[in-house]
């Protein structure tokens, strides 16, 4: 059974730390990966997407992929309160968006 | 502005009833999908629709059916045979269902009760 697997959390960082997220998969044919933030009681957010790997920035947000680990992971530098949510790791397996399989979200905390 | 509309926010179904979710979208996104989220687990694919008058399940489309009879609409009716319905739908649409364009856009949910 393919697998999207994400700590659970709740991982708790001090304001203006670096919060760093993690995530595997277990399909080695798996092509695109997103990473959504989902504030309590509301929906998802797509807020970065990687295809290749190496790293991508966006502000103050950066994805890193590693397929021959099977991870991606996702840095927030400089973290504030309005990032505490939860974090899902989504993997799309295939080159068709009906083979997306989402992990079951991080927990973040950023303290004052 | 362009989003994913969905409604109600909030519905109570009694045993043995059907109730419909709404969703409508006006991004011109040709891919449609539901979700169903239970607390503590990732989202679940329901059903999907790539194109108008086609749709496919997903890995729990029993006791869910829906329809794609225009472009920007993919109603989910949550029949009695779900026995256990309680959860929070999500609608997603994406340009197309091929890669490279970059992930889905959600519309608000709806959460559903069994009373």
């Amino acid at each position: 059974q393919k697998e999207v697997e994400q700590n659970s959390g709740p991982l708790s960082v001090p304001e203006g730390a670096i919060a760093s997220l993690n995530c595997t998969y277990s399909d080695r044919g798996s092509q695109s990966f997103f990473w959504y933030r989902q504030y309590s009681g509301k929906s998802p957010e797509l807020i970065m997407f990687i295809y290749s790997n190496g790293d991508k920035e966006d502000g103050r947000f950066t994805a890193q992929l590693n397929k021959a680990s099977q991870y991606v992971s996702l840095l927030i530098r400089d973290s504030q309160p309005s990032d505490s949510a939860t974090y899902l790791c989504a993997v799309n397996i295939g080159t068709s968006y009906d083979k997306v399989i989402f992990g079951p979200g991080t927990s973040l905390s950023v303290i004052p | 502005d362009g989003g994913i509309t969905q409604s109600p926010k909030y519905l109570f179904r009694k045993e043995g009833q059907n109730v419909t979710l709404s969703c409508e979208q006006n991004l011109n996104h040709d891919a449609m999908y539901w979700y169903r989220q239970d607390p503590g687990q990732g989202l679940r694919l329901i059903y999907y629709s790539q194109i108008v008058n086609d749709f496919q399940k997903g890995d729990i489309a029993e006791g869910y059916s829906v329809s794609r009879e225009k472009k920007e609409s993919f109603p989910l009716t949550v029949t009695s045979a779900q026995k256990n319905p309680t959860a929070f739908y999500l609608c997603a649409s994406s340009i197309s269902a091929t890669r490279g364009d970059g992930g889905y856009t959600f519309g608000s949910g709806t959460r559903l009760t069994v009373v």
